[in-house]
């Protein structure tokens, strides 16, 4: 079974500091990993996917598969990226189910 | 572009009365929705896939006859919770996936928090 590990409820930092969320999953064959965000009052929304390999908002995040990470990174924090962070993992793509993790909510600092 | 609507997106309700919660993708045909569930302060659990036209594919330790749903268009998929209990209070979440393009991804809903007294 997958599963998908967050292992920090809150991640508090300053503004322009560098913000790494840390993501691990479990799973046996080749899966695709999702980030998603969720601002205060508002929908679950894509964030970026591993496959896509491109920068959303500033933030990256690269499949390491020997260590099973999928770390969101950024370089400079912005009081605007204070928001709770999902990290999934589909087996086969977008389409199919998503295992969520529990969550890390980033709080920026000024 | 590709809009998930829910309604209602607050209901509360008494033990033992049953509550139909809507997800509708607004401007695109949804192949396939899911339905969640999310405790407070806690992730997201998948209860359920279901497919335009046939039958819910539920996950484990969800009891179907309890949580009925319902994809009768590409558009729409009815979730109903059966004789509520305090219990079932939650927050649900629908998300809608059209597979193609810029759709091949799951666009969520805003959720709709039930509370059953």
């Amino acid at each position: 079974a997958q599963r998908v590990t967050q292992p920090e409820k809150l991640l508090s930092v300053f503004k322009g500091a560098p913000v790494e969320l840390k993501c691990n999953y479990s799973y046996s064959g080749s899966p695709e990993l999702f980030w998603y965000v969720q601002y205060s009052r508002q929908r679950l929304q894509l964030l970026l996917r591993h496959i896509s390999r491109e920068s959303i908002k500033g933030f990256t995040a690269d499949l390491n598969k020997g260590e099973t990470s999928f770390h969101l990174k950024k370089p400079f924090a912005q009081e605007e990226d204070s928001a709770m962070y999902y990290c999934a993992l589909s087996p086969t793509g977008g389409g199919n189910k998503l295992t969520f993790g529990t969550g890390t909510q980033l709080k920026v600092e000024l | 572009g590709a809009v998930v609507s829910q309604h209602p997106s607050w209901v509360i309700c008494k033990s033992g009365t049953s509550v139909k919660i809507e997800c509708r993708s607004l401007d695109f045909q949804a192949t396939t929705m899911f339905w969640y569930r999310q405790f407070p302060k806690q992730s997201l659990m998948l209860m359920a896939t279901s497919n335009e036209g046939s039958k819910a594919t539920y996950e484990q330790g969800v009891e179907k006859d309890k949580f009925l749903i319902n994809h009768a268009s590409l558009t729409l998929s009815t979730l109903t919770v059966t004789s509520a209990h305090p219990e079932d209070s939650s927050f649900y979440i629908c998300s809608a996936y059209a597979g193609t393009g810029t759709t091949d991804t799951q666009y969520f809903g805003p959720g709709t928090r039930l509370t059953v007294l």
